[in-house]
């Protein structure tokens, strides 16, 4: 199995622009989880989702952040507009089910200026 | 109450020394502790996980320590090597939900 893919891997961009991070889950996974990564504030989840239906999107910071998941093998993570403080490393994770394992995707590191 | 306190922030250990990291906890509903392993440029990874029927858990030279009573585990790395330089997280979840709650991280050094 080729594990949690995401996409860009690097992504600069400047203040005010949209941008859009993708993941792909791991195969007859069920749950997925956005995190955002900073020196600042550690690892925080974002949102998660479970059989493709967000479940809890208390860490979402703003409205400025939304998160989609149209099906079980593709989920988007977008935040319009974007700001310097948004600049962190966003890992997208998967696992089969309450408890099991979570599997990281490389992550994408997001610059904005 | 959902928080896991994490410590140290960080840690410098010699070739072959022992490496102690400690999380404690307040929602006695968790049973699940597992820790996490991240490398460099990397997402984090399992390395080995608890729950809270037995009090210790061994996997090769990492062995979790887990003190019901006192809300409290513990991840000790035997012989640790340099390749074990990493940032460690512990977390916590109870069996109602796929969310894990995350300690902010402690970044171990190994030296030769």
């Amino acid at each position: 199995d080729a594990g949690v893919i995401q996409s860009p891997r690097h992504e600069v961009t400047e203040m005010g622009q949209e941008v859009t991070l993708r993941c792909k889950p791991i195969s007859g996974h069920n749950s997925l989880f956005w995190y955002r990564q900073t020196m600042m504030r550690g690892l925080e989840l974002l949102i998660y989702f479970n059989n493709n239906v967000p479940i809890d999107d208390s860490g979402m910071p703003e409205d400025r952040f939304s998160a989609k998941m149209p099906n079980a093998s593709f989920s988007t993570l977008k935040i319009q507009p974007s700001e310097p403080r948004d600049s962190a490393v966003y890992f997208c994770a998967s696992s089969s089910g309450t408890q099991e394992t979570q599997y990281f995707g490389p992550g994408t590191r997001l610059l904005v200026l | 109450q959902q928080q896991v306190k994490q410590s140290p922030q960080s840690l410098i250990v010699q070739k072959g020394g022992i490496s102690i990291i400690n999380c404690a906890y307040e929602n006695t509903a968790f049973d699940y502790f597992p820790w996490y392993q991240q490398f460099p440029g990397k997402g984090p990874a399992l390395l080995i996980a608890i729950r809270p029927d037995v009090s210790e858990k061994k996997e090769g030279r990492f062995t979790i320590s887990f003190n019901k009573s006192a809300k409290q585990f513990s991840l000790h790395i035997m012989d640790s090597q340099p390749g074990d330089s990493a940032t460690y997280f512990c977390a916590a979840s109870d069996g109602n939900t796929d969310k894990l709650i995350f300690g902010t991280g402690t970044r171990l050094q190994v030296f030769p």
